[in-house]
């Protein structure tokens, strides 16, 4: 069964870190781009950022720019956000999705909350 | 980065059929075409159609898609309680190298 797992998200301080990962099985994880999206809480869908199969080409939303990093390990079949200088204005559901020029399959979502 | 264009609410009656619109530029919905997606309250996102009028395996055959230009629609004929949802287009957009959504519409099945 194809399947994306979410984790690592949770309660954390304006300016803060946090490192999500997505857990991919059921597909060969190295041939495909993968993406996040997020939604704040009663709103609609935000992309956040993509990364090629190999790793090798990164896209970012600008409102993430400078501050979050995608990344992967494919050996490990595990996509990565790392969020640094957290805003109040990340809070949201965060999502990765398989990229094969439209996001076919979905993880659960995992929430971060950023909040003093 | 500009989103695509939804409008906030459609509502239809049972067993009648809703067309949803989704407008763009030439960048990305006239250009790559858009997906549509499928959410429901509480659960992540579901594809419904890709490059227009593309359906995976499992949607309904009575959900359909077509772009004219810089505008891409679904229409969802036969309407069923479980249609009810929030649906949002996306679409990558060539000239910025960043994926757009819709704002989402949201279809209420009265």
């Amino acid at each position: 069964e194809v399947q994306l797992l979410e984790s690592g998200g949770g309660l954390v301080q304006p300016g803060g870190s946090l490192r999500l990962s997505c857990a991919a099985s059921g597909f060969t994880f190295s041939n495909y781009a993968m993406t996040w999206v997020r939604q704040a809480p009663g709103k609609g869908l935000e992309w956040v950022s993509s990364i090629s199969d190999s790793g090798g080409n990164t896209f970012y939303a600008d409102s993430v720019k400078g501050r979050f990093t995608i990344s992967r390990d494919n050996s490990k079949n595990t996509l990565y956000l790392q969020m640094k200088s957290l805003r109040a204005e990340d809070t949201a559901v965060y999502y990765c999705a398989q990229d094969t020029g439209a996001f076919d399959i979905w993880g659960q979502g995992t929430m971060v909350t950023v909040s003093s | 980065q500009a989103g695509l264009t939804q409008p906030p609410s459609v509502s239809k009656g049972l067993r009648q059929t809703a067309t949803l619109t989704c407008t763009g530029n030439s960048n990305n919905v006239g250009n790559q075409g858009a997906a549509w997606l499928q959410q429901h309250q509480g659960h992540p996102p579901k594809l419904l159609s890709y490059r227009n009028n593309n359906r995976p395996s499992g949607i309904s055959e009575r959900l359909s898609a077509s772009r004219s230009g810089n505008t891409v629609s679904l229409t969802i004929t036969g309407l069923q309680p479980e249609d009810e949802a929030d649906y949002y287009c996306s679409a990558w957009d060539s000239s910025l190298s960043v994926w757009v959504f819709g704002g989402g519409t949201k279809l209420t099945v009265l």
